[in-house]
């Protein structure tokens, strides 16, 4: 069965360093998104993507955050500067289209020191 | 839906017993989607039902229903014959319209208990 597949599982990095996700998503899906799960609280949008361009960003989405899809098969999330409070759980998700379920990666655990 | 309730933080059942979980939303759309999710401690997000609010007949998927009442914006799970394995944390998740984006609730951890 297809899945979303994400990559690292788990990243350490330094304040003030730049991290990119990766992320690849089912190979016949259209809409792709970024939330992210601090330890212990609930899952938030970041961003969604579709036909190579941005559809709608959340407020956490500030200019450090960028997002990609390079080619045909991986989406990205880029964060410039990492500070230590966007450490937490980065999961990305697509879908086909209709029906509107979203399939989740396994997440990247971001652990910003 | 801009805001979703899921007012039970933490819940127990007994194995084989059966559980509902709620979940209010707040929104001003008619045509939207309904999803809950469950997240075991590996943290993977696992689709567990969806609903079409269109749709008045309530999704049944195996061992878990759902009673979707639209005009209270109430959305609850029911986990029949519950199982170890149903041991997670639960979210409800409604769509918006546009970019069916997910607004998830804060989440209900379920424990079954052997």
């Amino acid at each position: 069965e297809p899945e979303v597949t994400q990559t690292p599982s788990h990243q350490v990095t330094q304040m003030g360093q730049e991290v990119i996700l990766r992320c690849v998503p089912i190979s016949n899906h259209l809409y792709f998104y970024w939330y992210r799960q601090i330890l212990g609280q609930k899952v938030e949008f970041l961003v969604s993507f579709y036909n190579n361009e941005i559809s709608e960003k959340s407020e956490i989405f500030d200019d450090q955050f960028s997002v990609e899809r390079p080619d045909g098969s991986n989406f990205t999330l880029k964060i410039r500067s990492t500070k230590l409070e966007d450490s937490a759980m980065y999961f990305c998700a697509s879908r086909r289209g209709e029906p509107y379920e979203q399939y989740f990666g396994p997440g990247t655990r971001l652990t910003v020191t | 839906a801009q805001t979703v309730t899921q007012s039970q933080p933490e819940m127990s059942v007994q194995e084989a017993e059966t559980v509902t979980l709620s979940c209010t939303y707040d929104t001003s759309e008619n045509n939207y989607y309904l999803f809950w999710y469950k997240q075991p401690p590996s943290r993977q997000m696992i689709l567990v039902i969806r609903q079409e609010a269109y749709k008045q007949q309530n999704a049944t998927e195996n061992r878990f229903s759902v009673n979707f009442q639209k005009a209270a914006k109430s959305f609850s799970l029911k986990i029949s014959d519950s199982q170890l394995g149903d041991t997670a944390m639960y979210f409800c998740a409604p769509t918006t319209s546009g970019t069916y984006k997910y607004i998830f609730g804060t989440g209900t951890r379920l424990k079954v208990l052997a």
